[in-house]
């Protein structure tokens, strides 16, 4: 059964330090791995798409890495603001159009 | 474009009553996809469309749950009857490709007493 295992559940962190989320996932074959910001009440916005051939991408302050070997991605944030403070999901695509959710990281910042 | 708009933002209706979500995916997206949140399940797909064609609803829960498209700017949600087990947070997204980017809209909070 393909699963996308996120960790931490979530985490705490003080306003202008980094951390890193992790994503581990069964899913085979593997298409693409996305991950995804949700604020509160609003909804997922998509921050990176890595392929295959991939293994750094990044989008400002967040920058993901894929690991196809090890079917591993990680999605580090730099100095972090207090708007980074969200939901983050992984979500990865098989080759048969078929989506697997993480059940997300939930970040908090504070100053 | 406004982004993927969905309609109404909240609804509360009791159980056993109709209820009807709407969404207006991005113009020239030809995928549109229905998807349910939950605390307890997390996101889940529910149906999605290519080109207003339904392609896979196995993740529709129940016969109670349908979805149509009649044209490339809109699409439709339907519970009936609803149950309180319903209720959830609903988000229409589209894209360009099954694997692109997809754009969400601001999700349908819906509650079921």
């Amino acid at each position: 059964k393909n699963q996308v295992e996120q960790s931490p559940q979530s985490l705490i962190i003080l306003e202008g330090k980094n951390c890193t989320l992790q994503c581990n996932y069964t899913v085979s074959p593997f298409s693409n791995l996305r991950w995804y910001k949700q604020d509160t009440g609003r909804g997922p916005v998509s921050l990176t798409i890595m392929t295959f051939s991939e293994n750094t991408k990044s989008n400002g302050r967040y920058t993901a890495t894929l690991d196809a070997d090890t079917k591993q991605s990680s999605l580090h944030i730099t100095a972090s603001q207090l708007s980074d403070s969200a939901s983050y999901i992984c979500v990865v695509s098989d080759g048969d159009y078929k989506l697997s959710f993480g059940a997300g990281t939930t970040v908090t910042v504070r100053a | 474009d406004a982004g993927v708009i969905q309609s109404p933002r909240h609804e509360v209706t009791e159980m056993g009553q109709e209820v009807t979500l709407r969404c207006k995916p991005i113009s020239g997206h030809d995928y549109l996809f229905w998807y349910r949140q939950t605390m307890m399940r997390g996101l889940e797909l529910l149906i999605y469309f290519n080109n207003n064609v339904p392609i896979d609803d196995s993740g529709m829960p129940e016969d109670r749950f349908s979805a149509k498209m009649p044209n490339a700017s809109f699409s439709t949600l339907k519970i009936q009857p609803s149950e309180p087990r319903d209720s959830a947070v609903y988000f229409c997204a589209s894209s360009l490709r099954f694997d692109g980017e997809a754009f969400f809209g601001q999700g349908t909070r819906l509650t079921v007493v």
